[in-house]
């Protein structure tokens, strides 16, 4: 399984945009970028994913590099209730539907 | 509609003794996971359902954990005996599957936080 680089820990103020970094030097042609989020105490939750083509859903923004090898997470407003573990992952297209975790990256948010 | 059910939230056993978790997967959903996740670190794996076959086992110590999926629908997933390494959130996660492509999104219960004295 190909796999994702994060820092530990990020910060940011409330109201803010928060760029969150992913290099994923080895992806291949089929795996898709997903992006998940633990708040505390609960599990998971998905995010936003993208194959090639920036994407933009109600939570957050994905923008994928030309050559694939790293991606962004925008949130373009970030709130108290952001502060969370973000998780980014690979998936492979086909024939695997497993989701391998890293150690993501520790979102704080500050009033 | 209802997420992933998970329980009981919380359970504390001393070690030797055996414990069990409970799943209830979004309904209408073929793929159930059971991952454990340590303090400080992501989820890890444990063992994967497609329907009620456990197309993944490969990371569930065989010696003292075991997981059923009945029925293709509710799971339970067991340790006999616990040590106190088990400590540790047990999540449990489910999605749909179309045939052989990666589902979109998978959709996590809260987790059972076990501890082992």
């Amino acid at each position: 399984d190909a796999k994702t680089t994060q820092p530990n820990s990020m910060e940011s103020n409330e109201e803010e945009p928060v760029h969150l970094p992913c290099n994923h030097s080895t992806i291949s042609g089929t795996d898709y970028i997903h992006w998940y989020r633990q708040l505390p105490s609960q599990g998971p939750e998905y995010v936003i994913h993208g194959l090639t083509s920036n994407v933009n859903n109600r939570m957050a923004s994905l923008a994928i590099a030309e050559d694939r090898k790293s991606s962004t997470l925008i949130l373009h407003r970030a709130t108290l209730r952001d502060a969370a573990v973000y998780y980014c992952i690979l998936r492979a297209l086909y024939n695997t539907d497993k989701l391998i975790f890293g150690t993501g990256t520790r979102l704080q948010v500050f009033p | 509609e209802a997420g992933v059910v998970q329980s009981p939230r919380y359970k504390i056993i001393e070690k030797k003794q055996p414990v069990a978790f409970w799943c209830n997967p979004i309904s209408g959903h073929n793929t159930l996971y059971w991952y454990r996740q340590n303090l400080g670190q992501g989820p890890e794996l444990l063992i994967r359902y497609e329907n009620e076959e456990a197309v993944d086992d490969s990371q569930l110590p065989k010696d003292r954990f075991s997981a059923e999926r009945l029925k293709g629908v509710d799971s339970t997933l067991k340790i006999q005996p616990a040590e106190l390494g088990d400590s540790a959130v047990y999540l449990c996660a489910s999605s749909f599957t179309w045939g052989i492509l990666s589902s979109t999104e998978a959709f996590f219960g809260q987790g059972t936080r076990l501890t082992v004295v």
